[in-house]
């Protein structure tokens, strides 16, 4: 079935420091999106992207869409303390309808 | 506060034993979708349900079994319990325009299968 190959499985940064994470797939998606997971709580959605090439921003948070399809990433800059969680890939099929995750990125974040 | 609303939070049971999950979607919302994260395994993608019929299958074991009844509410059931079986279960919801990905997550039940 689809996978999604998410790395850094972890990372543990200094507050101030610029983060970046990435997603790779052997499948196409229609739709790549990042979610964010707070201990205790559901995934949130952050950010989607819908087209190819799509750059795209929300605050600190900048994510891109790959040329091929079949990969996406995330850049979060100025980290701060609440930017702690487990971050998500997630790709999108129109044909199977189905959103599969990555395994997710734990970051940690020393003040 | 996503909107969607899952019940029990957490939830402990013996092997061999059922259970069911229960999920309501945020108001507007007609898609239901559930998910089981665990250690190792991530989130991963059980069912799809649109307005009450089944729109795609994930992983989903035969032992568990979904449906969304018509006020669009989810139940998920899991029978036959196993250890491995112990997990976060969410529940999402969507608008279905276009289905795009964007999901709106519960806080998840977690469930303790001793």
């Amino acid at each position: 079935g689809q996978q999604l190959n998410q790395s850094p499985q972890s990372m543990f940064i200094q507050e101030g420091e610029d983060v970046s994470m990435n997603c790779t797939s052997s499948s196409i998606f229609n739709t790549w999106l990042w979610y964010k997971q707070d201990p205790g709580e559901g995934p949130v959605l952050l950010i989607a992207l819908y087209k190819a090439g799509e750059l795209t921003s929300n605050g600190r948070l900048t994510a891109q869409f790959g040329i091929t399809r079949k990969d996406s990433f995330l850049n979060i800059s100025a980290s701060i303390p609440s930017d702690v969680g487990i971050y998500f890939c997630a790709g999108h099929s129109s044909n199977t309808g189905k959103l599969i995750f990555g395994q997710g990125t734990t970051l940690q974040v020393k003040p | 506060d996503s909107g969607v609303t899952q019940t029990p939070k957490h939830l402990i049971t013996a092997t061999g034993q059922r259970v069911t999950l229960r999920c309501s979607p945020r108001s507007e919302d007609l898609s239901v979708y559930w998910y089981q994260q665990s250690l190792d395994q991530g989130l991963q993608f059980l069912i799809h349900y649109y307005n009450g019929e089944e729109r795609a299958k994930g992983n989903i074991l035969e032992r568990f079994s979904a449906q969304q009844f018509p006020d669009l509410h989810s139940e998920l059931n899991l029978s036959s319990l196993e250890l491995g079986d112990s997990a976060l279960y969410f529940c999402a919801s969507s608008v279905e325009g276009v289905n795009t990905g964007e999901l709106f997550f519960g806080e998840g039940s977690r469930l303790t299968v001793l």
